[in-house]
């Protein structure tokens, strides 16, 4: 199993409700990171996790909160959102935190995303 | 000033040209470099990655990094409507734990 599923694909809410989206990745991955996308921009980096435990929180509002059950689950809790976090939010693991040196595209590097949820707040 | 430019495009080649896609990059303590492919609704995937400078290539796809311009392309041969898609490069210094992306070029190749 080589992929990142994130689910719902699709999910839309009001500024107060409270709604979760989950990450599953069976690779072995011990390194997981949530992303943020608008349109037209790059992905920004929010928050990473190694070995279950937050490692890097980049300044990212309380009204998104991250947990790491175990090493194949990572969510992000939704709460109060502001219609200008509607975006798309990209799950991704990596085998470690830091570089793997290996020849194979799949390890090293690089990360393996997941395909998104994509968030719409009204 | 951003830490990695690349053109927004949009790009649109007929089906067969070769496509060349750049990224240049103002912090010299980038080592590894990448770059991603992301079709339209869908995550980024990793399509290659090369360490300093030099050459890679794999299939149809040539990655270069010249670490003395800060600058780094992509050349697609023989190109294809499947690879209409965006392009993201993507960087990280040695011992860093973030990886920088480019803002991605969309290419549209016609049949």
């Amino acid at each position: 199993d080589t992929e990142v599923t994130q689910t719902p694909k699709h999910l839309v809410m009001g500024m107060t409700n409270k709604k979760s989206l989950k990450c599953e990745q069976h690779m072995g991955h011990r390194a997981m990171y949530w992303y943020k996308q608008k349109a037209k921009k790059p992905p920004e980096l929010m928050f990473v996790y190694s070995y279950e435990k937050l490692s890097i929180n980049e300044s990212v509002p309380s009204r998104f909160s991250p947990e790491c059950p175990n090493s194949s689950l990572l969510n992000l809790h939704l709460h109060a959102l502001q219609p200008e976090d509607s975006a798309l939010y990209l799950c991704a693991s990596s085998p470690r935190l830091g570089i793997v040196v290996s020849q194979s595209k799949r390890l090293g590097y690089g990360y393996t995303f997941g395909s998104g949820t994509r968030l719409t707040v009204v | 000033q951003k830490e990695v430019e690349q053109d927004p495009g949009p790009l649109s080649v007929p089906e067969g040209a070769i496509v060349s896609l750049n990224c240049t990059y103002s912090n010299s303590a980038f080592q590894y470099f990448m770059w991603y492919r992301q079709y339209s609704r869908k995550g980024p995937e990793l399509l290659m990655y090369t360490y300093s400078s030099g050459n890679k290539e794999d299939g149809r796809f040539t990655a270069q990094v010249d670490k003395s311009s800060k600058y780094i392309s992509l050349f697609i041969r023989d190109s294809q409507p499947s690879d209409s898609a965006t392009y993201l490069c993507a960087m990280r210094k040695t011992g860093g734990f973030k990886t920088i992306f480019g803002a991605g070029t969309r290419l549209f190749v016609k049949a």
